[in-house]
């Protein structure tokens, strides 16, 4: 069975950095880019970043500069080192794949909560 | 671009149909819109993409329309496990954005 496990959430102080952890199994993880989408309380889903299968990063403005995506393809893992936390940074981080031609996204994890409060 | 949803929450019974709208703030790439069912603790779920074709294990219940600016969800006889929060998303032009959410909820 194709799923996304994400992992690594929890609260942090402002100014902060935590690392968010997505592990992919039943699928050749190398070959498609992986997202991160965020939900913050209340709010909507927010495209946050993106990784290629050939490495090449992006990133939404709002947290460019202060969050590095990541991926290792020999272990089928993904991963957003979020730095310079703030707290409109609170949200359930999702790991999310997208189609192999276009920007949708065609699987999903359950997603992990970062809170960031003093 | 910015997607608007409506209405915010659509108060339903089971077996009526459900009319969901997204409006964009300008006209999407070859109606590169795509929708997904969430449902609290869970992973979203995607539903349509290219604005009208299902996606797989998707039931026929659920259908996608429109062009330009103005898009569609329909579902024709709504399952109790049909409620959910709907959002939809353009992935048209970069950065891919969603609309900010539909709550189907049982009347």
């Amino acid at each position: 069975e194709v799923h996304l496990l994400e992992s690594g959430g929890g609260l942090i102080q402002p100014g902060g950095s935590l690392r968010v952890s997505c592990a992919a199994s039943g699928l050749t993880f190398s070959n498609y880019v992986m997202s991160w989408v965020r939900q913050a309380p209340g709010k909507g889903l927010e495209w946050v970043s993106a990784v290629s299968s050939s490495g090449s990063t992006y990133y939404a403005d709002s947290v460019k500069g202060r969050f590095t995506i990541s991926r290792d393809s020999s272990d089928n893992m993904l991963y957003l080192q979020m730095n310079s936390l703030r707290a409109e940074d609170t949200a359930i981080y999702y790991c999310a794949k997208e189609d192999r031609t276009y920007w949708y996204f065609d699987l999903w994890g359950r997603g992990t909560l970062v809170t960031v409060s003093s | 671009i910015v997607l608007t949803q409506s209405p915010g929450t659509l108060s339903l019974s089971p077996g009526e149909r459900a009319t969901l709208s997204c409006r964009a703030s300008q006209s999407v790439r070859s109606s590169y819109v795509a929708w997904y069912q969430h449902k609290p603790g869970q992973a979203p779920r995607l539903l349509i993409y290219g604005a009208s074709s299902r996606a797989t294990g998707i039931p026929d219940r659920f259908s996608g329309s429109g062009s330009g600016t103005d898009f569609t969800l329909s579902i024709s006889r709504l399952e109790p496990e049909d409620f959910a929060v709907y959002y939809c998303q353009q992935y048209g032009s970069s950065p891919q954005t969603f609309g900010q959410g539909t709550k189907v909820e049982i009347k």
